[in-house]
């Protein structure tokens, strides 16, 4: 237990679904990032917010769409995703100096 | 922008072997190191994290790392590594004006009984 929590862990979604992820922490960290983790890459940072606002969208699709409505919570909000978009994403949160704390992750499968 | 290179993707390795994974970053500034850990199936995890002070770091289950401003390196080390050491190993780095860490690409020892 990290005091990061993702839900789901698994998920399962068509080309045409939607569907979101959702991170939360009780950690009082102020930063919050969405990480993709796919086979054989190294981890992509997507989305940072820091103080609920974002500072970082690495040039990520707009068919995935990050929100933060406060300091505990962030979700990744996912439609019209492609086959290569599965992967690991991973949520972390970190009080400054990087030093991040971990979800477990949800395992995104696009069928 | 600043890198990180892990150069052994793949190690597999014996039960007492010792061990020794690469990482080299490219920012030539003052830099936050970490080493994580992603045991099979389990979340990311702190092995261990450089700031400032003595660059030999000790960190949990018996890893260390050096770092080496010269080389631009922070190579983790263990003197003899367990079955249950079997798992991906993450370099992380991040610069001093920044909070959030780049990542090398991982690697993954795999350690036999």
């Amino acid at each position: 237990e990290t005091g990061v929590t993702q839900t789901p862990r698994h998920l399962v979604m068509g080309m045409t679904n939607k569907k979101s992820l959702k991170c939360e922490q009780h950690l009082g960290h102020n930063a919050m990032y969405w990480y993709k983790q796919s086979a054989k890459k190294p981890l992509e940072l997507m989305f940072v917010y820091n103080f609920k606002e974002q500072t970082e969208n690495n040039s990520v699709p707009s068919r995935f769409s990050p929100e933060c409505p406060n300091s505990s919570h962030l979700f990744l909000h996912l439609h019209t995703l492609q086959p290569e978009d599965s992967a690991l994403y991973l949520c972390a949160s970190s009080q400054g100096l990087g030093l991040a704390f971990f979800g477990q992750g949800t395992r995104l499968t696009v069928v | 922008a600043q890198s990180v290179s892990q150069h052994n993707h793949h190690v597999i390795l014996s039960e007492a072997a010792s061990l020794e994974l690469g990482c080299n970053y490219s920012y030539g500034g003052t830099v936050n190191l970490f080493w994580y850990v992603q045991y099979p199936g389990q979340h990311l995890q702190l092995l261990l994290k450089y700031f400032s002070g003595d660059p030999l770091v000790k960190g949990i289950k018996g890893f260390e790392a050096e770092f080496i401003k010269s080389k631009f390196s922070f190579n983790l080390r263990k003197p003899s590594v367990q079955w249950s050491d079997t798992a991906e190993y993450f370099c992380a780095v991040n610069s001093g004006g920044s909070y959030i860490p780049t990542f090398g690409r991982g690697t993954s020892l795999i350690v036999h009984p």
